[in-house]
């Protein structure tokens, strides 16, 4: 059973702080890694993709991988009321083994003003 | 990203029936998914919508209870077919493989209701 998993919260974080949403997953082959936002009654959204070890940084929002210990976090600068939202972490499983998107089951993150 | 259109966006149907949903890219992708998301779960991939060819169906789903259509690199249905409360869901159509890229990318949704 392949499996993404995460914390599922509610991670409560004031505003102006850093939230940090944490992932891990079992099947060492793979090799993309995403993460998604998702308001509430909508459809997901992405935010970052990452593929080698490291940080990967995107405005306010920074990735990082550790194939290693086999995590991936998402790191979230100067957090916003507009930030609260569930975000799932989804990783791809090697092609040769179907290549799905594997998804946890979301942390929810409230930003308080 | 594309742009993903769903209709419809929500329905409420009656046990025993049947209902068919379309995802609509505005761009020739190499991949269609169609996924649930049950509420306050995550996501879980019904199948792949393979073009030209039947779909690829994940363990737990079938063709008979979900079947799938992809005539074209733009276009797909699902049918949620014989219809009971459990199947209250939401429908997601997702794409990838444009551009080369593996990124994947939601349409918005079909919540769908059966009483």
């Amino acid at each position: 059973q392949k499996e993404v998993e995460q914390n599922s919260g509610p991670l409560s974080v004031p505003e102006g702080a850093i939230a940090s949403l944490n992932c891990t997953y079992s099947d060492r082959g793979s090799q993309s890694f995403f993460w998604y936002r998702q308001y509430s009654g909508k459809s997901p959204e992405l935010i970052m993709s990452i593929y080698s070890n490291g940080d990967k940084e995107d405005g306010r929002f920074t990735a990082q991988l550790n194939k290693a210990s086999q995590y991936v976090s998402l790191l979230i600068r100067d957090s916003q009321p507009s930030d609260s939202a569930t975000y799932l972490c989804a990783v791809r499983l090697p092609y040769n083994q179907g290549g799905k998107l594997i998804f946890g089951q979301g942390t929810e993150l409230s930003v308080k003003p | 990203s594309a742009v993903i259109s769903q209709k419809p966006s929500r329905d409420i149907c009656q046990r025993g029936t049947s209902l068919t949903i379309q995802c609509q890219v505005d761009s020739q992708v190499t991949m269609m998914f169609w996924y649930r998301q049950q509420p306050g779960q995550s996501l879980t991939l019904i199948a792949t919508a393979n073009q030209g060819s039947e779909a690829t169906y994940e363990s737990g789903f079938v063709i008979d209870k979900f079947p799938i259509s992809r005539p074209n690199l733009t276009f797909s249905t699902l049918t949620v077919s014989n219809m009971s409360p459990e199947d209250s869901s939401i429908y997601l159509c997702s794409v990838g493989g444009r551009q080369g890229t593996d990124t994947q990318y939601f349409g918005p949704g079909t919540r769908l209701t059966v009483l």
